[in-house]
């Protein structure tokens, strides 16, 4: 039951460069998103979400993306510093009344390197 | 900044023995969740709390598992009869009572059934 997916498990982005991390989910119910940095031995760090009436959010160096026909979101990064590097979760909660625990992907793991 | 905190950082025990998780959400927040990691593995949802009682559990929270709020700082998760299968990372996270709060997680324990 893999309703939010990750494809690519890691990253490589040299210092001063856009990281691009992708995720794909598949329950047309999901309209939250969002997603976690998360260090090793640490607990998931929020940094962005996004709402399924926009398409594009931002904060500083982060900006989502969400294409809602397509069921497919984006993180971009940039510029990207070497403190970036961790593990990316995105994250997907369903618009009920009755739930809103989030369904997490895999992962990507982003290595920034100077 | 306020934060989750959660004790203990790690913890090991033998099968079949009870455990208890603790957890120390945002002050001013309502809602409280437990997720789990299991090594190598997405984050997983168990249970959500709001208003001393559950509001929603996964397939996962079987019978083994409960929640409790002793009091009105703490949130706890007891596991009965630990199995192997139980080693895992398990955070707790908390949020306010508005619309599309965002989750805020703690720094997790490392939970080790032998």
């Amino acid at each position: 039951d893999q309703q939010v997916k990750q494809n690519s498990p890691s990253l490589s982005v040299q210092e001063g460069r856009i990281s691009i991390l992708n995720c794909d989910y598949t329950n047309s119910m999901f309209d939250y998103f969002l997603w976690y940095k998360k260090y090793p031995a640490e607990g998931p760090t929020f940094l962005i979400s996004i709402s399924s009436i926009k398409d594009k959010n931002e904060d500083g160096r982060f900006t989502v993306f969400l294409n809602k026909s397509a069921k497919h979101l984006s993180l971009h990064i940039v510029p990207s510093q070497p403190g970036d590097s961790a593990v990316y979760f995105c994250a997907a909660s369903e618009g009920s009344y009755n739930t809103d625990k989030l369904i997490f992907g895999t992962g990507t793991r982003l290595q920034v390197f100077p | 900044e306020p934060e989750v905190t959660q004790t203990p950082s790690h913890q090991v025990t033998q099968m079949g023995q009870e455990v208890i998780l603790r957890c120390v959400p945002i002050s001013n927040h309502l809602y409280f969740y437990w997720y789990r990691q299991i090594l190598g593995q997405k984050v997983e949802f168990l249970v959500s709390f709001y208003n001393n009682e559950i509001s929603e559990k996964s397939e996962i929270f079987d019978d083994q598992f409960s929640v409790e709020r002793p009091d009105g700082s703490n949130f706890t998760l007891k596991i009965r009869s630990t199995k192997l299968e139980d080693s895992a990372m398990y955070f707790c996270a908390s949020r306010g009572t508005s619309y599309r709060e965002t989750q805020y997680f703690g720094p997790g324990t490392r939970l080790l059934v032998l």
